[in-house]
């Protein structure tokens, strides 16, 4: 199996663009989805991209998925930011086996 | 709009068991997959087991595999979550997701495993 290493936390200022980072150990990121969760203290988590690049509706178009088979990476990139994109960001896929993976979770904090 | 809800969870001794429910509105259950993910007090958030839109395909997180069991019943739009022998380690915030692209999560239910 793989895993999926985030940063432990990232920190920006309001206004700022920041890029939370998620690298596969092993395997391609391309060969499955990767989907980005936002979770607010005390919250559930919420989605916030799907299928590596899609965003849900009602999620601001402040925020972006992307991957990069050259450093087999995943990042969601926040733009204009807010304090209340103040969260834990996790991102995750799936196995061949359909089991999924997450990574351990950033906490952003804006400043 | 799409609805979770759980319910089920509460304390429980070691070695005990839960069943946890999942009902599920708004959408189409029959064309969602589903899953169970669990939150550890303070920790990350940890995949348990998935269970594709007719039911036919399952999978389990290597942790929970022989003592959990997932299953949906489509005509009462809901997805369960049976726990035998639990452990303190399966203390946890536990949420049903699920969708056929978008993934939906619901507000979880805390299981707590303790003498």
């Amino acid at each position: 199996n793989f895993m999926l290493t985030q940063p432990h936390s990232v920190s920006e200022s309001p206004g700022k663009t920041v890029t939370i980072s998620c690298t596969r150990s092993s395997g391609s990121i391309a060969s499955n989805y990767v989907q980005w969760y936002q979770q607010r203290p005390g919250s559930a988590p919420t989605t916030v991209i799907y299928e590596d690049n899609q965003r849900p509706s009602g999620v601001p178009d402040r925020f972006s998925g992307s991957i990069d088979s050259s450093s087999n990476s995943a990042s969601l990139t926040i733009s204009g930011l807010k304090t209340e994109d103040e969260a834990d960001y996790y991102c995750q896929s799936y196995d061949s086996s359909i089991r999924g993976v997450f990574g351990g979770g950033t906490k952003l904090t804006v400043l | 709009q799409v609805q979770l809800v759980e319910s089920g969870g509460g304390l429980v001794k070691p070695g005990g068991s839960l069943r946890l429910s999942c009902a599920a509105s708004g959408f189409t259950f029959s064309d969602y997959y589903m899953s169970w993910i669990r939150q550890a007090p303070g920790k990350g958030l940890e995949w348990v087991s998935y269970i594709s839109s007719s039911g036919s395909t399952i999978y389990y997180a290597d942790s929970v595999k022989g003592r959990f069991t997932i299953s949906r019943d489509n005509a009462k739009n809901s997805l369960y979550l049976q726990m035998n022998s639990l452990r303190a380690e399966d203390t946890a915030v536990y949420y049903c997701a699920g969708g056929n692209s978008e993934v939906y999560w619901g507000q979880g239910t805390l299981v707590t495993v303790s003498s």
